[in-house]
This record gives C-alpha cells, structure tokens and sequence, in this order.
C-alpha cells in the first residue's frame, strides 16, 4: 500500500524553526516528485514546496528564503525545514508525492504546526 | 501567483448535478492541462478526483468529471449523494514549476 506518513510539528515560537519529515513507503520513493502543502485553519490548501527526483527544488513567494524541502532517498523520506517562523505559517502541513499530469496523489494525514508565544 | 478563483460555496440535493468552476489566467489554467480536483473533508487527506482536465483516477465514481474551456476549468459531480458533501479544490501547474490552488468551495447536500 502507497502510503505517506508525516511527523514533526508542534509548537514554536515567532522566529523559530522546525522540521517536518515525511516517511514513504508502498512504492519507489526516489523515482517521484515530491511536494509539501499547507492549510491554514478556516482557509484553503496552498502549494508549499516542491522537489524533483533529481533533487531540484521549488518555491512560491510566500515561503521562499524561509523554507527548504530536501529528501533522504535511502531512509524514503522527506523533509522541509521552516526557518523564521511566522504567526501565519501555523497550519496542517500534507506531504503528497506527483503522479499523473502533476496531480498529487496520495496525500499524508498532515501534521500540525502551531507558531505561537 | 495568485490563486485560482472558486466559488466559495454551491449546494444541491441529492440525485442533482452541481459544476463548481475554476477560473485562472492565460499563465496557468489557460495555458496547460494539468488541472486537477481533489476532495477534503475536514480532518482526512485530501483525495484527488480528477487530474489533467477531465481523467479520472481508478477508484473515483464517474459521477464526476472535469472539464476547461479557456481560462476556467469545471468539476461536474452528477447524482448528488450525502457523502459528496466536503470542501473541493482545483490545482493548476502555473509554469516555471510553481504550482497554485483554488480557494476552495465547499459543497453541501440539502
């Protein structure tokens, strides 16, 4: 079974870090593009972070700078380190790995991050 | 990049259709075909319904299918039943690999 399983979030601080991991199993992890999206309590999903299997990876505005997504292929996992965190980055944060037509599929359980003082 | 515009709410009663629209720019919806839908219902995985415009996944009930005509793309969930009821989003490639949602709509059934 194709499965995504997120850990790692929590409470911190206004301008703290943390690091999400995002364990894979069921299927040949190296192989996918990966992806990080968020969902702010009462708001929509928004595209977080991005990582081709090659390694190379990718941004929106919002989050640029501040946020790295890497991968460990021979643990199957990956990860997205969150530097200077802001009120506004509190939210369930899903890996998903790409599949077809750059769909995402499937997507983790989530895992909640809460920056507060 | 801005998100892709939805609305934010649409409702029907069961064994009815509802088409809950998705509209982008020239920049992304417009431009490719890698539009995708995906169902969430509060405290699950999200769960995708449709991908590039109008394909379906193995699994998900041919009550519902995508559509695009220029700049907006379209779910259409057809025999409406109880469990449909959830939030749904649409997601477009926007080019230089960036990625943007929709806002969401959630759908409800009367």
């Amino acid at each position: 079974e194709v499965q995504l399983v997120e850990s790692g979030g929590g409470l911190v601080q206004p301008g703290g870090s943390l690091r999400l991991s995002c364990a894979a199993s069921g299927f040949t992890f190296s192989t996918y593009d990966m992806h990080w999206v968020r969902q702010v309590t009462g708001k929509g999903l928004e595209w977080v972070s991005g990582i081709d299997s090659a390694g190379e990876s990718y941004y929106p505005g919002s989050v640029k700078g501040r946020f790295t997504i890497s991968r460990e292929n021979a643990k199957n996992t990956l990860y997205l380190q969150m530097n200077s965190l802001r009120a506004g980055d509190t939210a369930v944060y899903y890996c998903a790995r790409e599949t077809d037509g750059g769909s995402f599929d499937p997507w983790g359980q989530g895992t909640l991050v809460t920056v507060s003082s | 990049q801005s998100a892709l515009t939805q609305p934010a709410s649409v409702s029907g009663s069961p064994g009815q259709s509802v088409t809950i629209s998705c509209t982008g720019t020239s920049s992304d919806v417009g431009s490719y075909n890698l539009v995708s839908w995906y169902q969430h219902h509060p405290g699950k995985a999200p769960k995708l319904m449709i991908y590039e415009v109008s394909k379906r996944p193995s699994g998900v009930s041919n009550r519902f299918s995508g559509s695009k005509s220029g700049n907006t793309a379209s779910l259409t969930i057809s025999g409406l039943q109880a469990e449909d009821e959830a939030d749904f989003y649409c997601f477009s490639y926007a080019g230089s690999s960036i990625w943007v949602f929709g806002g969401g709509t959630k759908l409800t059934v009367l």
